[in-house]
């Protein structure tokens, strides 16, 4: 059973870079999985971030896209999210999840963690 | 992007009722590719139904879903106490995958 954590800063400031990790366990990153990130604003619904293979490829939401980097480290089996210039707007509980590859549903979640962009 | 819509936004139920959820798609969708979630909160969501219909893992029968190209539908049978939540659909037809606004199944 795959186990997905996440880590990283709680708070960020405004116009810094929001980077959080994304453990992977009870499997490799080089499966058949695609590695993707999810976020939640408090009280709100969700917004797909974007996703990574672990061949490196990447596909982001338009939305983000000029501010989002999703890469992977093999040798410590995680993948990260990197997002820049971050604002209030960017507040969210942040999720990584899989998706097997030719599937179109998350059937892996981490527990979320809480960043929020406060100065 | 594709846009779901969900409805109601609120369900008030009691126990051993049953829920009827609807996904609305603004484009037609490949059955293959919409999936149900289910939230509680401070958890994270946990996939219920994948390819429009099939439970997964772990799932119980009292959930199912059906549809087709951009109408589709969550049925829990009979609630049990631990399904009042708020319950999501989800489409990766295209580029980007997109949720809905998400439906929340409260006691009445």
């Amino acid at each position: 059973q795959v186990h997905l954590q996440e880590s990283g800063p709680g708070l960020v400031k405004p116009s810094g870079t929001l980077s959080l990790t994304c453990a992977v366990s009870g499997g490799s990153i080089s499966s058949t999985n695609w590695w993707n990130w999810v976020r939640q604003p408090p009280g709100k619904g969700l917004e797909w971030i974007g996703e990574i293979y672990h061949s490196g490829t990447t596909s982001y939401n338009p939305s983000l896209k000029s501010r989002v980097t999703i890469s992977v480290d093999k040798s410590y089996n995680q993948f990260s999210l990197k997002l820049s210039s971050v604002t209030a707007a960017d507040t969210a509980v942040y999720y990584c999840a899989g998706r097997r590859d030719g599937f179109a549903s998350f059937d892996y979640w981490g527990q979320g963690t809480l960043v929020t962009v406060s100065s | 992007e594709i846009v779901l819509t969900q409805s109601p936004g609120t369900l008030s139920l009691s126990p051993g009722e049953r829920a009827t959820l609807s996904c609305r798609a603004s484009q037609s969708i490949r059955s293959s590719h919409l999936a149900w979630y289910q939230q509680k909160p401070g958890q994270a969501p946990r996939l219920l139904i994948y390819g429009a219909s099939s439970r997964a893992t772990g799932i119980p029968d009292r959930f199912s879903g059906s549809g087709s190209g951009t109408d589709f539908t969550l049925t829990i049978s009979r609630l049990e106490p631990e399904d009042f939540a708020v319950y999501y659909c989800q489409q990766y037809d295209s580029s980007p995958p997109t949720f809905g606004q998400g439906t929340k199944v409260e006691i009445k």
